[in-house]
């Protein structure tokens, strides 16, 4: 079974408009962290927003914040008042702090294409 | 402070050709990684390192080797380069108390012809 999905490939929205991306996660293990990652065009990979499977509250920064909904494993991110910049690649990511080995390895999904238009 | 450098940025190989990916980093972090990023296949962890002289493998561990001589530095290795291995590669590091966050590269684009 796939540890992480992403079921949508890619997503439109309009500018100034909220969207939501959608992750869900399969683990067995009780502490894990969820984290959701930005590719522009330009190839680089970047941190966006963090979620520890202990948090009680949903994690937020500035225009980005996820909904942590633990019963139904998902990790979606929401991104308010969307910008032109906004438009990438998102990839959102798992990390299981019991798995043995160590090395607080992430496992990803396969990404969601976002584009913003005007 | 550069963070996290990859070299090169790209490169073009030949079947059965071998090369290195150097991966340096300045923040004295403690573990790193290397992945590789194929078209619809998210990244996928190739090697990591916990420590100056310890690697173990990830999920695609084949026809990779790595070595972490060391602390600041991760090498990736193909010793036999097939076609298959055409991808991208990312290398990223972590701190041992502030491992909440990755920190990537900017990759290095591979063609194996």
């Amino acid at each position: 079974a796939q540890k992480i999905t992403q079921t949508q490939p890619g997503m439109f929205v309009q500018e100034k408009e909220a969207v939501t991306l959608d992750c869900t996660y399969d683990t067995s293990d009780p502490s894990y962290g969820l984290f959701w990652y930005k590719q522009p065009s330009s190839g680089e990979m970047i941190f966006l927003i963090y979620q520890g499977s202990y948090d009680q509250q949903n994690a937020t920064e500035g225009r980005y914040s996820l909904n942590f909904q633990k019963a139904r494993k998902s990790a979606n991110l929401v991104i308010s008042a969307s910008q032109l910049g906004d438009s990438a690649m998102y990839f959102c990511a798992m990390r299981e702090f019991g798995v043995t080995g160590g090395g607080n390895k992430l496992t990803f999904g396969t990404g969601t294409q976002l584009k913003v238009e005007l | 402070n550069a963070g996290v450098t990859q070299t090169p940025k790209f490169r073009v190989l030949k079947t059965g050709q071998s090369m290195t990916l150097l991966c340096a980093q300045d923040m004295n972090h403690e573990y790193m990684y290397w992945y590789r990023q194929d078209p619809g296949m998210g990244l996928r962890l190739i090697h990591y390192s916990v420590g100056e002289g310890t690697t173990a493998k990830g999920e695609v561990p084949d026809g990779y080797n790595v070595s972490r001589l060391k602390k600041q530095n991760f090498l990736l290795g193909l010793e036999s380069a097939a076609p298959s291995q055409t991808s991208v590669y990312f290398c990223a590091s972590a701190g041992l108390l502030n491992y909440n966050e990755q920190f990537f590269g900017p990759g290095t684009r591979l063609t194996v012809l």
